[in-house]
């Protein structure tokens, strides 16, 4: 167990349709990265927020956002939903920046 | 930006036997490697890292070596077991750049 949750574990939802995937870190970790991991992508940065701001930026699409509360948790909004969005959503956190992360157990998400 | 690249895709060796996975990274600017055992239906662990003053690490039967000139790292797992079966993820970070590039994944399976 990374001490990384996240909830919740599976979702299923139609095309066009909104979800929100909720991520706790560690304790005591400021970093939150979200990753996606589909059969022919593999796993991919998506975003990384630290200590409530946004850090980085990676193959992330318009429909996605994210953020990070007062309590550090963080929380990724997928919108208008796709076929394709269909993966496995990952968390991670990590006490600093450049510092080891650590995984959370994912989201599966199917969109039908 | 970074690009990682992991041989073999798959790899079977019998119990007690060892096993290696090799992984090349583009940026030379990357100074931290971490390696994530994935289980199924789990999120990656991470099981060992190592930075780039460092050219070897170890813990128990699982070693790191990392060939900075040529830009290659790699895992090496001894006297393996079952339990060692699982996919295999390098990855590499960039100085100043906090997300991590994943390879491909090697699906490792020991053969009892």
């Amino acid at each position: 167990d990374s001490g990384v949750t996240q909830t919740p574990k599976h979702l299923i939802t139609a095309t066009g349709q909104r979800v929100t995937l909720r991520c706790s870190p560690r304790s005591g970790d400021l970093s939150v990265y979200w990753y996606q991991q589909s059969l022919d992508q593999g796993l991919q940065f998506l975003i990384q927020y630290y200590n409530g701001e946004e850090r980085a930026k990676g193959n992330i699409l318009e429909r996605f956002s994210a953020q990070q509360f007062p309590d550090l948790h963080s929380e990724l909004n997928l919108s208008s939903l796709e076929l394709g969005d269909s993966a496995l959503y990952f968390c991670a956190s990590s006490v600093d920046r450049d510092q080891t992360q650590y995984f959370g157990p994912g989201t599966r998400l199917l969109v039908l | 930006g970074e690009n990682v690249e992991q041989h073999p895709s798959t790899l079977s060796v019998q119990e007690g036997d060892s096993a290696v996975i090799k992984c090349t990274y583009s940026d030379s600017a990357s100074n931290y490697f971490p390696w994530y055992k994935q289980e199924l239906g789990k999120g990656p662990q991470l099981i060992i890292d190592i930075r780039s003053n460092v050219g070897e690490k170890k813990d128990q039967r699982i070693a790191v070596t990392l060939n900075k000139t040529a830009k290659h790292f790699s895992l090496h797992i001894t006297e393996t077991q079952p339990e060692d079966s699982a996919v295999y993820f390098c990855a590499a970070m960039g100085f100043g750049n906090e997300k991590l590039t994943f390879g491909t994944g090697t699906r490792l399976t020991i053969i009892p």
